[in-house]
C-alpha cells in the first residue's frame, strides 16, 4: 500500500464550486505539505504543517485553506475555484531532522 | 533564501547515451542537495540526495556530486534506458537548517528514444 494517498486523483470542477483535496498517510511523519505543479513552473508551495496545530501558508496561499484533522490526515480546501486553479496539486510529508520529502501520487484538477 | 537553477529541456538521447542534467545552486552554508523523479502520471520520488560537501548521491545507475567550488549537483547516468524517460527535479532547503521546506528547479524533461 502506499504511504501516502491523495483522493481524489482526477476532478474537473466549475468555475465558483467549493473543493476539497484530501491527503492520507501511514509513514508516521510529523510534517505535512500542499504543492502546486504547473508546466514549466516547478513545485509552488501552497501551506505546510509542522503538527496538527501548527500551519504555516506558503509562497502562494492566495485561494487557498487547509485543515490537518490528524497527524495522518492533511486536506486542502478552494472555497471558490477559479479557472487559474488548474493544475496538478501534490501532498508530501517528512520527518525528524531531515529535509527529505515523500509525495504522494498527486491530484490532476480542471477548473472550467 | 536559497534558490536552485537547472538546465531547461527537453532533453532527448538515443538509448545508452550518456546523460548530464545541470543543476547550479545558491545557498547559505552547506545544505543538503536532492534529485527528485517524476515518471509519467505519477508523483515525485526522491532519486538521490548528498547532505555533505564532496558527498556523492547514487542510485539507479545515477549520480550526482556535491561540489561546493562550482555550487553545483549535477545529475549523470553513464548509459540511460527508455524507463529513465521522466521529469527530473533538483531540490535544497528553502533556508536555513531547521526550516524543512525545500525549493525545487523547474524540472527537465527527459525522453529516450530506443
Amino acid at each position: 500500500d502506499a504511504d501516502v494517498t491523495q483522493t481524489p486523483r482526477n476532478r474537473i470542477t466549475k468555475t465558483g464550486k467549493r473543493i476539497m483535496l484530501e491527503c492520507s498517510q501511514t509513514k508516521g511523519h510529523d510534517r505535512m505539505y500542499w504543492y502546486r505543479q504547473d508546466p514549466g513552473l516547478g513545485l509552488q508551495l501552497i501551506y505546510y504543517s509542522f503538527d496538527v496545530k501548527d500551519i504555516n501558508k506558503g509562497e502562494i496561499s492566495d485561494g487557498y485553506s487547509v485543515s490537518r484533522q490528524a497527524q495522518a490526515k492533511f486536506s486542502l480546501s478552494l472555497e471558490s475555484a477559479i479557472p487559474n486553479q488548474t493544475a496538478l496539486y501534490f501532498c508530501a510529508t517528512g520527518a525528524g531532522g531531515t529535509d527529505t520529502q515523500y509525495f504522494g501520487p498527486g491530484t490532476r484538477l480542471t477548473v472550467l | 533564501g536559497n534558490s536552485v537553477t537547472q538546465m531547461e529541456g527537453p532533453v532527448t538521447l538515443s538509448e545508452e547515451a550518456f546523460l548530464t542534467i545541470n543543476c547550479t545552486y545558491t545557498a547559505t552554508g552547506y545544505p543538503s542537495l536532492f534529485w527528485y523523479v517524476q515518471y509519467p502520471g505519477e508523483g515525485l520520488q526522491l532519486l538521490l540526495k548528498a547532505t555533505k560537501a564532496d558527498d556523492k548521491g547514487s542510485n539507479k545507475g545515477f549520480e550526482a556530486t556535491y561540489r561546493k567550488e562550482t555550487t553545483s549537483f549535477h545529475l549523470e547516468k553513464g548509459s540511460v534506458q527508455v524507463s529513465d524517460s521522466a521529469v527530473y527535479f533538483c531540490a535544497l532547503p528553502a533556508s536555513g537548517a531547521g526550516s524543512y521546506q525545500l525549493t525545487f528547479g523547474k524540472g527537465t524533461k527527459l525522453s529516450v528514444i530506443p
